[in-house]
């Protein structure tokens, strides 16, 4: 069972507007990963990082922001939300190590952004 | 050329039938692979992962890879409508390495 949650679910917010979708998990994964995703569309890595402090830009390029500050937290920020924005935003997380080869993303539920 | 490509779909099968998902892959040096299903509205979820080449069973599913060829399949026995649902190709190129998903192929078993 996956130990990763994304805050909130759900939400519509204005055109213009400061948002920032949190994501925790609590398996102690140095690595997570935020994708963006349109309905019926592919995948898209939009941030990265590999463990405290480490972020990297994704393969599409995004609006966004992230920070690590503490293992268990990637929280993405919009400063400026636009229509444009609108889309399902997953958080998922893997472990790092000896043996990690095979290891794993984890999702969490996503949040479905709405920007009106 | 896409990193990982998954052409084909979507596909429809008759139930009971088998499903053959393929994928390919442009890095060379790619050393796990993963297949997601994701279902209409969820996160996706891991169903399989394969390192070596050759055939990996769990169940109903069998993962195949083929470094040489660059490519990884998932083979679903005996396909009931639970199966219907989008699967994933995922690849990792190292274990440092970030994991890179194709767009997905859309499997319908009709029952």
């Amino acid at each position: 069972e996956a130990d990763i949650y994304q805050t909130p679910r759900y939400l519509v917010i204005g055109t213009g507007k400061k948002i920032t979708l949190e994501c925790s998990q609590t398996m102690g994964h140095d690595k997570m990963y935020w994708y963006q995703q349109d309905p019926g569309m592919e995948l898209h890595l939009i941030h990265y990082s590999y463990g405290v402090n480490s972020t990297e830009k994704g393969d599409l390029s995004s609006e966004s922001t992230v920070s690590r500050i503490r293992t268990e937290h990637f929280p993405l920020t919009l400063e400026s939300a636009r229509p444009s924005h609108t889309s399902q935003y997953l958080c998922a997380s893997s472990d790092v190590g000896q043996g990690s080869i095979l290891a794993e993303a984890f999702f969490g539920q996503g949040t479905r952004l709405t920007v009106v | 050329q896409k990193e990982v490509e998954q052409n084909s779909g979507p596909l429809s099968v008759p139930e009971g039938a088998i499903a053959s998902l393929n994928c390919t892959y442009s890095d060379r040096g790619s050393q796990s692979f993963f297949w997601y299903r994701q279902y209409s509205g969820k996160s996706p979820e891991l169903i399989m992962s394969i390192y070596s080449n050759g055939d990996k069973e769990d169940g109903r599913f069998t993962a195949q890879l083929n470094k040489a060829s660059q490519y990884v399949s998932l083979l679903i026995r005996d396909s009931q409508p639970s199966d219907s649902a989008t699967y994933l190709c995922a690849v990792r190129s190292g274990a440092n390495s970030k994991l890179t998903f194709g767009k997905g192929i859309t499997l319908s078993v009709r029952p």
